[in-house]
């Protein structure tokens, strides 16, 4: 088994840039999803391979890579974002989530 | 439009078993790998496991904790995947999402209760 490790939670005034890293091993040789998630609702993909927004998410969210750890940037974080944010990769055919990462952004 | 629509979520006592079902619409289900992500009361999401399409032959993978208790199938004809549960346990009650394989689409999850 791997892990996926985010940190637990990030604060950011509105207007700032958050940044939220996961790190693992398997980013090394795999690609990451950051997937956003609000209270009460389903995960929403925002970032996939490591770098690709699907469309409909909003350009102020970024993804980047660097050897065994990816990082989501929001630039210019709003009130709305704030949420619980987790990375996903996968390698040998199994899934796994980082722990989670709650953003607050006030 | 694209809907994922889980059901047979229920409360039951250790040991027991259920089936969830996830019948899904506007896409091509059948060439989709679809899996399951589950999340317990307060907690992070936890992959369960995971279907391939019909094209990749269809097998299917499961997540440690709960591998030789789960069973993961799909019925193309019908458009929908099941998670098939058996002997569990209180660690194995959360909010379970029905999900493509590439997560751009989850359904609204169906709820496991576990306990004596």
């Amino acid at each position: 088994s791997y892990d996926l490790t985010q940190p637990s939670s990030v604060s950011v005034s509105p207007g700032q840039t958050a940044r939220i890293t996961c790190s693992g091993d398997v980013l090394a040789k795999k690609y990451a999803r950051w997937l956003q998630q609000k209270p009460g609702q389903a995960p929403v993909l925002i970032i996939y391979k490591d770098t690709e927004r699907p469309s409909g998410i909003p350009e102020r969210f970024s993804g980047s890579s660097s050897g065994t750890s990816v990082t989501l940037t929001i630039s210019g974080a709003q009130v709305e974002d704030e949420a619980d944010y987790y990375c996903y990769s996968a390698a040998d055919n199994i899934g796994v989530f980082g722990g989670g990462t709650k953003l607050t952004v006030l | 439009e694209v809907q994922l629509v889980e059901s047979g979520g229920a409360s039951v006592m250790p040991g027991g078993s259920l089936r969830l079902s996830c019948v899904t619409s506007g896409f091509a289900f059948g060439n989709t790998w679809m899996g399951w992500v589950r999340q317990a009361p307060g907690k992070g999401l936890q992959w369960v496991g995971r279907i391939k399409g019909r094209a990749d032959g269809g097998t299917v993978d499961y997540a440690e904790p709960v591998r030789g208790r789960v069973t993961i199938s799909r019925d193309d004809s019908k458009n929908t995947l099941y998670l098939q549960m058996d002997s569990l346990k209180t660690e194995d009650s959360g909010l379970y999402y029905c999900t493509t394989g590439s997560y751009d689409h989850w359904g609204q999850g169906t709820l496991v209760a576990v306990s004596a």
